[in-house]
């Protein structure tokens, strides 16, 4: 059974500009969320979807949004980038037994 | 509210000897906890989970935690470390509340293990 795919894995964008990074579940999850591991910060949650509705949000400001598809996969959107914003980002789908699993990351560089 | 401790940001151990990485939890339900194991530049891999069954979890590669309501405590294990293992270790708690299941992370702890 395939995993939590990311892509890219790793994306470089300058300040101001819009970054898009993708995730697709596991089969059959319907749940994705999105974290940001950001050096010294560790790991913070980002978002809730589910059953292509955003369900909740972590303490982050508007310009980090995101979408699910019908097919539940995802897209983060983060605009006006910020040197801040380089970090780790995580994409997890969440099965029934209510256990998260990870994709491998999309690493965001932020010059 | 939950959270999560971990005790120690580094832990360095020798092949061959046990290993303990220590986690005190903070949650106002009856938690889900996890570990999770992320080798260098790597997504996160699930070790083991506790939803109120067993206290004592086995999880893969031969890690084990047990639950300790009364020390509000989840400590990983290990009898015997492998150079495998050298990777960045997070005890997570999962806010169950209205099925977010949103996972609150300790800061990580550093293994190490020396040959």
């Amino acid at each position: 059974e395939a995993g939590v795919t990311q892509s890219p894995t790793h994306l470089i964008k300058t300040r101001g500009q819009q970054a898009t990074l993708r995730c697709s579940p596991i089969s059959g999850h319907t749940s994705v969320y999105w974290y940001q591991q950001a050096l010294g910060l560790g790991l913070q949650f980002l978002l809730w979807y589910d059953e292509g509705e955003e369900r909740n949000r972590g303490n982050f400001p508007p310009r980090f949004s995101g979408r699910q598809f019908p097919n539940y996969s995802s897209e983060l959107n983060v605009n006006a980038l910020e040197l801040e914003d380089s970090a780790l980002y995580l994409c997890a789908s969440r099965d029934r037994e209510e256990t998260q699993y990870f994709g491998p990351g999309t690493r965001l560089l932020v010059l | 509210a939950q959270s999560v401790t971990q005790l120690d940001s580094h832990v360095s151990v020798s092949e061959g000897t046990p290993v303990l990485l220590r986690c005190n939890y903070s949650s106002s339900y009856s938690p889900s906890l996890f570990w999770y194991v992320q080798h260098p530049n790597k997504g996160l891999q699930l070790l083991l989970k506790y939803t109120s069954a067993a206290t004592l979890v086995k999880g893969i590669n031969g890690f084990e935690a047990e639950f300790k309501k009364s020390e509000t405590s989840f400590h990983l294990t290990k009898p015997s470390a492998h150079m495998s293992d050298a990777a960045e270790y997070f005890c997570v708690v999962s806010d169950g509340r209205g099925g977010a299941n949103n996972l609150f992370f300790g800061t990580g702890t550093r293994l190490t293990v020396i040959p």
